[in-house]
């Protein structure tokens, strides 16, 4: 399956406990995607990579959220000191890009992953 | 405020009829749509998109018209299935904005009955 994953699918918590969320893009892609779903709610964009970089963070991401995407490849995305409110499902997504002219599979589509639920005790 | 909206929160139709799911949006910078849907517990799935330069998309029983004058674009299920049943996620995004981030509704749960 060359789609993309998320690890772990579930997780629960206390509150104040720092979590870890792990996603794994299609392997081409060069973009990746965070967002965060609530019940009754569309997904909501959170931050997003180019690559390596980190080119910008929705203000929903709080001080205690952060997100690393090393060597463009993986990414994962850790909250420290847990709240309640964070409670939720968080999505990744990933896509491949190209600027200056279409690369060979090049798609402004977005792939999910299968998301983490976080459930804050 | 709300830039895209999906006024009808659920939908139910019989197998073999037409679905149609609705979505407004009000930011006239989106220029690119996608429809995606979503069963409980999973990520949502892709299901078919249209630019901004085109007014109807087809693939296969799923069918996407765009009405940019009216902001409105619906996505037609032809003939609808028992396996179609989820949650439709209608999103925009504005790809001249770069970072083509998506703006979501909150979705129609889509029945259709045996």
């Amino acid at each position: 399956d060359t789609g993309v994953s998320q690890d772990p699918r579930h997780k629960i918590t206390k509150r104040g406990q720092n979590v870890t969320f792990r996603c794994d893009p299609i392997s081409e892609h060069n973009r990746l995607y965070w967002y965060r779903q609530t019940l009754g709610q569309g997904p909501e964009f959170l931050t997003y990579f180019q690559n390596e970089a980190q080119l910008e963070k929705s203000r929903l991401l709080s001080d205690r959220f952060s997100a690393e995407r090393p060597k463009g490849s993986f990414s994962t995305l850790e909250i420290q000191r847990t709240e309640q409110g964070d409670s939720a499902m968080y999505l990744c997504a990933s896509s491949l890009v190209s600027y200056g002219g279409r690369a060979e599979g090049a798609t402004d589509t977005q792939y999910f992953g299968p998301g983490t639920r976080l459930t804050v005790l | 405020d709300q830039q895209v909206k999906q006024n009808s929160p659920s939908l139910s139709v019989q197998e073999g009829r037409i679905s149609i799911l609705n979505c407004d949006y009000t930011n006239s910078m989106f220029d690119y749509f996608l429809w995606y849907k979503k069963y409980p517990a999973e990520g949502p799935t892709f299901l078919i998109s249209i630019s901004s330069i085109k007014d109807k998309n087809e693939d296969g029983r799923f069918t996407v018209f765009l009405n940019k004058s009216a902001k409105h674009l619906s996505l037609h299920i032809v003939p609808s299935q028992p396996g179609d049943s989820a949650v439709y996620f209608c999103a925009a995004c504005s790809r001249g904005g770069s970072n083509y981030k998506l703006t979501f509704g909150k979705g129609t749960l889509l029945t259709v009955n045996p």
